[in-house]
């Protein structure tokens, strides 16, 4: 069954510096079914890409989505306060539906 | 404004039910196919059960199966969750969770639109 690991665990940075992401798979995705999420302390988790590359609707070009097979990236260009949160990546299509186990992107 | 709204999480014991409801405005609640998300303490996101528009295909993760029943009332714009026989490792938030538009009703897609979640402690 397929397994999706994300690092790092937490990255700290400060606002206005240059997220970079990883979600590797321990086998390929297919058609790239894959989606991340934002998630902030009290709120609801957040659809920001899906299909690996896709901006969901609202989501700002801040950030984006890179992949295919089984390595993915979510880049955020230049972090914004409202950006310190955890991501998750998440796959999705006939096999399984998992979740990976998230990275915090913590202000340094 | 489309908003999933969580209720009926507390304090249970182990083996003990609880059920919980997700309530839907701002959008056809009906076309949807929706699931129930959750997250325990310290731990990532685990998907829990699927149901589709009209209640044709119902998915369950191993963990839960047999134990939770997923349904819906699409006349009160509303999910359920009916959980029994639960363990302390069901202990999470709760999250009601909208598949986005495109699903065919074969296997697994992502999520739109979330609910805030409600939290279950199952403890003695």
């Amino acid at each position: 069954e397929i397994v999706l690991t994300q690092s790092p665990g937490t990255l700290s940075l400060s606002p206005g510096e240059r997220a970079t992401l990883s979600c590797r798979a321990s086998q390929s995705i297919s058609s790239s079914y894959l989606a991340w999420y934002q998630r902030r302390p009290g709120q609801a988790p957040r659809l920001l890409i899906y299909g690996a590359s896709s901006r969901a609707t609202g989501i700002p070009d801040r950030f984006s989505g890179s992949g295919s097979g089984a390595d993915f990236t979510l880049t955020i260009s230049r972090l914004e306060p409202e950006d310190f949160a955890v991501y998750y990546c998440q796959q999705y299509g006939t096999s399984r539906l998992i979740f990976g186990g998230g990275t915090k992107v913590e202000i340094k | 404004e489309a908003q999933l709204v969580e209720s009926g999480g507390g304090l249970v014991k182990p083996g003990g039910s609880l059920r919980l409801s997700c309530a839907a405005s701002g959008f056809n609640f009906g076309i949807y196919t929706v699931n129930w998300v959750r997250q325990a303490p310290g731990e990532g996101l685990e998907w829990v059960s699927s149901l589709s528009s009209r209640s044709t295909y119902i998915y369950y993760a191993d963990s839960v199966k047999g134990r939770f029943t997923i349904s819906r009332d699409n006349a009160k714009n509303s999910l359920y969750l009916q959980m029994n026989s639960l363990r302390v490792e069901d202990t999470a938030v709760y999250f009601c969770a909208r598949y986005a538009p495109g699903y065919d009703g074969n296997g697994y897609w992502y999520f739109d639109l979330w609910g805030r979640g409600t939290l279950v402690t199952v403890s003695s």
